[in-house]
């Protein structure tokens, strides 16, 4: 199986800084990596797909790279609103497996 | 507007079985592939199950196969999930999702409870 790992398990920010987040894969995932967002008490709600590409409206100040094994989910402009658990998850092979998750917090 | 509800959930014990049921809307639900995902309490998500769009394919990680079902009613836009000889460590939130693609999930409903306990 795909291991997804996310760094930071923890992140604390400032409103309006440039933040980045990270997910390494175990083995190449090829741009088959999903951002998901999940605020408390909320489902999933999907950010980025195929590693960078935009979600119709999701706000433009969430953007996404990479491929293979790394790849970094980025918040242009942190705003209180965006204060959750933000997850990757692989779409390459099954099983699908989603990264443990970082947690966003006010510093 | 896509909507997902799921129900069914509830405690049950141990070994017993419990089936979910996703009542779907505003989409053309025969035309796409559906799933369960789950989530621990305070934990990450779980790829549970992935049917296609006839019924004809199923998908499940070890952890629940052999002994999860998933299945789907196309003429009543409804996805179920047959869970059997169930554990603790079954114990989360199952959420419906669509896959939106080959591999990801655009849509969730809002969540099942499901605590397996004695």
């Amino acid at each position: 199986d795909v291991v997804l790992t996310q760094s930071p398990a923890t992140l604390s920010v400032t409103p309006g800084e440039r933040i980045s987040l990270s997910c390494r894969a175990s083995e190449s995932v090829d741009t088959y990596l999903h951002w998901y967002q999940q605020k408390p008490n909320e489902s999933p709600r999907l950010l980025i797909k195929y590693a960078s590409q935009s979600i119709s409206g999701i706000p433009s100040r969430f953007s996404g790279s990479g491929s293979g094994t790394d790849f970094t989910l980025s918040i242009n402009g942190v705003e209180l609103e965006d204060l959750s658990i933000y997850y990757c998850q692989q779409g390459n092979s099954l099983p699908y497996t989603f990264g443990a998750g970082t947690k966003l917090e006010l510093k | 507007e896509v909507q997902l509800v799921e129900s069914g959930g509830g405690l049950v014990q141990p070994g017993r079985s419990l089936k979910l049921s996703c009542a779907a809307s505003g989409f053309t639900f025969s035309n796409y592939y559906m799933a369960w995902v789950r989530q621990a309490p305070k934990k990450g998500l779980e790829w549970v199950a992935t049917i296609s769009t006839s019924g004809s394919r199923t998908y499940y990680p070890d952890s629940v196969k052999g002994r999860f079902t998933i299945s789907r009613d196309n003429a009543k836009s409804s996805l179920y999930l047959q869970m059997n000889s169930l554990k603790s460590e079954d114990t989360a939130t199952y959420y419906c999702a669509r896959p939106g693609g080959s591999s990801l999930f655009d849509y969730w409903g809002q969540g099942v409870m499901v605590t397996v306990s004695s």
